[in-house]
């Protein structure tokens, strides 16, 4: 199936920098790739949804400022978590839809999901 | 809005036991059904799912029927095995026109003992 990497898998930064998180389709093109923050005991929450060479849609409540997204190419969105802190600490996940699966207006379950990046901020 | 409710976990079985993950949901609009499974150290990857319903999705001894009536998407497997251990989420998706967002059960994690 199609694989998505996530890198890094895991990162620890100082309180106050900021630190990227970057997301790859590795043997497809995504127009679109999806962002989610997971927490203990706690559901995915999804973000935002970047948009290959356009803005990023946010999800009500998470900060544009706070979370940058760029996704720049077909194969690859950046997340970065502009001066963090403590509470920032969280398991972001991405997801990234296959271009040429999406020509139908239900695309339902094509989503391919990466490991994961588990971000703890001292 | 959308949401789905997952047991709670953790849950042990024994190997060979039979499995139920029960799933419910509140949805706007008619949704599909999926169950995603986190294997340790690996990305969410795509079980079952169930775009209408009476619809069941089935794959890898899992099953899970899209029952209307009762917003249920249980999931069951008659004999489970120590390979079965990892982490399921339920999940739902109304489609918005090409650009499908997912709701998340708060996920289970199954334990199977041999």
């Amino acid at each position: 199936g199609a694989v998505v990497s996530q890198h890094p898998s895991r990162v620890i930064c100082k309180s106050g920098t900021s630190v990227k998180i970057e997301c790859r389709s590795l043997d497809f093109q995504a127009t679109t790739m999806f962002w989610y923050r997971q927490f203990p005991k706690k559901s995915l929450m999804l973000m935002a949804t970047s948009n290959e060479g356009s803005k990023a849609t946010y999800e009500q409540g998470v900060e544009k400022d706070k979370f940058l997204i760029n996704h720049a190419s077909l194969t690859l969105s950046t997340l970065t978590v502009t001066s963090a802190h403590p509470e920032d600490s969280s398991f972001y996940i991405c997801s990234a839809r296959d271009a040429t699966r999406g020509q139908r207006k239900m695309n339902t379950g094509e989503l391919f999901f990466g490991e994961g990046s588990r971000l703890t901020v001292l | 809005g959308n949401s789905v409710t997952q047991m709670e976990g953790p849950v042990t079985l024994s190997e060979e036991a039979f499995l139920t993950i029960n799933c419910t949901y509140t949805a706007t609009g008619y949704p599909s059904l999926f169950w995603y499974v986190q294997y340790p150290g690996e990305g969410l990857q795509l079980l079952l799912k169930a775009t209408k319903a009476d619809d069941k999705g089935s794959n890898k001894g899992f099953e899970a029927t899209y029952r209307k009536e009762t917003t249920s998407f249980h999931l069951e497997k008659g004999s489970v095995q120590v390979s079965d251990s990892a982490v399921y989420f339920c999940a739902l998706s109304v489609p918005l026109f090409g650009n499908e967002k997912l709701t998340f059960g708060t996920g289970t994690r199954l334990t199977i003992i041999p």
